[in-house]
């Protein structure tokens, strides 16, 4: 079945550093993409998506770009903020059958420091 | 749109009683989703409801897990004779198969905290 792996966590950077999350996944069919996040004690925020390839997802500074040809979905960010503390859930949905349910990695704990 | 709610947000129960969850969508969302997560693990699918006909159940549902949707609008689960296993926090998320209403992007609630003494 569909399945994603995401490196293991837990990260720590301090701020102002550059951010490399990674995530590959495989699928059967042609999966869009996402990136959700979990603030302490809070839900789950969709951060970003793509649905083809080689679409850019961005959103509050993140990006992350859909690369078939690695089956790859790596989250960036340029400069980290301590606010950007939370775990970070890279996951998949085949959308083109009729909005799946999401297949999620393990998520990546990111602890920023001042 | 006041988002996805659900209720309670935390219950404990003692192994062999049964529990049940609420969950409320967002208004115009037809799609209803379940997820279990456990600590340190991403959320599982557990399942899903189009309107109220439950189109989907992954095989973690054990017979002891049942969902409702009755009127299309909000969603139960019940688990009967919990275990200690079943202690996790269950999701709830909501989508719209309409592009223009948030395309299909799942809405998640806070979530249920179950903890089984």
């Amino acid at each position: 079945g569909d399945s994603v792996t995401q490196m293991e966590g837990p990260v720590t950077l301090s701020e102002e550093a550059f951010l490399t999350i990674n995530c590959t996944y495989t699928a059967t069919g042609y999966p869009s993409l996402f990136w959700y996040v979990q603030y302490p004690g809070e839900g789950l925020q969709l951060l970003l998506k793509a649905t083809k390839a080689d679409d850019k997802g961005s959103n509050k500074g993140f990006e992350a770009t859909y690369r078939k040809e690695t089956t790859s979905f790596h989250l960036e960010k340029g400069s980290v903020q301590v606010s950007d503390s939370a775990v970070y859930f890279c996951a998949l949905s085949d959308l083109n059958s009729g909005n799946t349910p999401l297949v999620f990695g393990k998520g990546t704990r990111l602890s920023v420091i001042a | 749109d006041t988002g996805v709610s659900q209720d309670p947000r935390h219950k404990i129960t003692k192994r062999g009683q049964n529990v049940t969850f609420r969950c409320d969508p967002i208004s115009e969302h037809n799609r209803l989703y379940w997820y279990r997560q456990t600590l340190g693990q991403g959320p599982e699918f557990l399942t899903y409801f189009q309107n109220e006909a439950q189109l989907e159940k992954s095989r973690l549902l054990s017979d002891r897990f049942s969902a409702e949707r009755p009127k299309g609008s909000f969603s139960t689960l019940e688990i009967q004779r919990t275990e200690q296993g079943d202690s996790a926090m269950y999701l709830c998320a909501s989508s719209s198969r309409d592009p223009g209403q948030g395309g299909y992007e799942q809405y998640f609630g806070p979530g249920t905290r179950l903890t089984v003494t």
